[in-house]
């Protein structure tokens, strides 16, 4: 199976700050990759599709991108909404592998 | 608009069965697989496999075969889970999901308990 290493695990943060929460896939997976937010009691929402592809309704502080098997999820300037869990996904080969998840919280 | 709502909370006792519902509405249905996945607290998420809506077709996480058995019911939309011989373990909210993972169930907490 695919491995897919995120990190960090927990990243304590202001608001207004710019945070980077990555994952790193342990073979090829091309741009396949999803990133989820999710916050307590919901459902994961879907952030970004194909590495770097914004969901519908997603705000543009969201943002994807891919060094060779990096995948990173950036926010420009964080607001108290975006306070949750984030994990990624990875589609290309089944069976699909999340990763472990970043909780992200106020410092 | 596109909505899977899935049954209820379960409570079941260690070594029986429970059969979870995912029904669809606001898309062709048999267009689009729907996916299954676990959360526990200790484990995060885990992809359990999927059902083609319209062949009846699945691909099953090896980690999972024998313990889920997904079916469909294109008359009603709906997609379900079977999940077998329980245990403790398997305790954890189960969610069905549309492909491309935009649409997400509202999750079934399954809990596993004598």
């Amino acid at each position: 199976d695919i491995q897919m290493t995120q990190s960090p695990s927990s990243l304590p943060a202001s608001l207004g700050d710019r945070v980077t929460i990555t994952c790193r896939a342990s073979q090829d997976i091309g741009n396949y990759l999803r990133w989820f937010q999710q916050k307590p009691g919901k459902s994961p929402r879907l952030m970004i599709y194909g590495a770097t592809n914004l969901a519908a309704g997603v705000p543009s502080r969201f943002s994807g991108s891919r060094s060779g098997s990096d995948y990173s999820l950036t926010i420009s300037s964080l607001e108290s909404e975006d306070m949750a869990d984030y994990y990624c996904l990875q589609s290309k080969e089944s069976p699909f592998t999340f990763g472990a998840g970043t909780k992200l919280e106020l410092k | 608009q596109v909505q899977l709502q899935q049954s209820g909370a379960e409570l079941a006792k260690p070594g029986s069965s429970v059969k979870i519902s995912c029904k669809a509405s606001g898309y062709t249905f048999t267009s689009y697989y729907i996916s299954w996945i676990k959360q526990t607290t200790g484990q995060g998420l885990e992809y359990i496999g999927y059902i083609n809506t319209g062949s009846g077709g699945t691909n099953y996480n090896e980690k999972f075969k024998g313990k889920a058995t997904l079916t469909v019911d294109k008359s009603s939309s709906t997609a379900f889970m079977q999940l077998s011989s329980l245990t403790p373990d398997d305790s954890a909210v189960y969610y069905c999901a549309k492909a491309g993972f935009a649409y997400w169930g509202q999750g079934t907490l399954v809990t596993v308990s004598s």
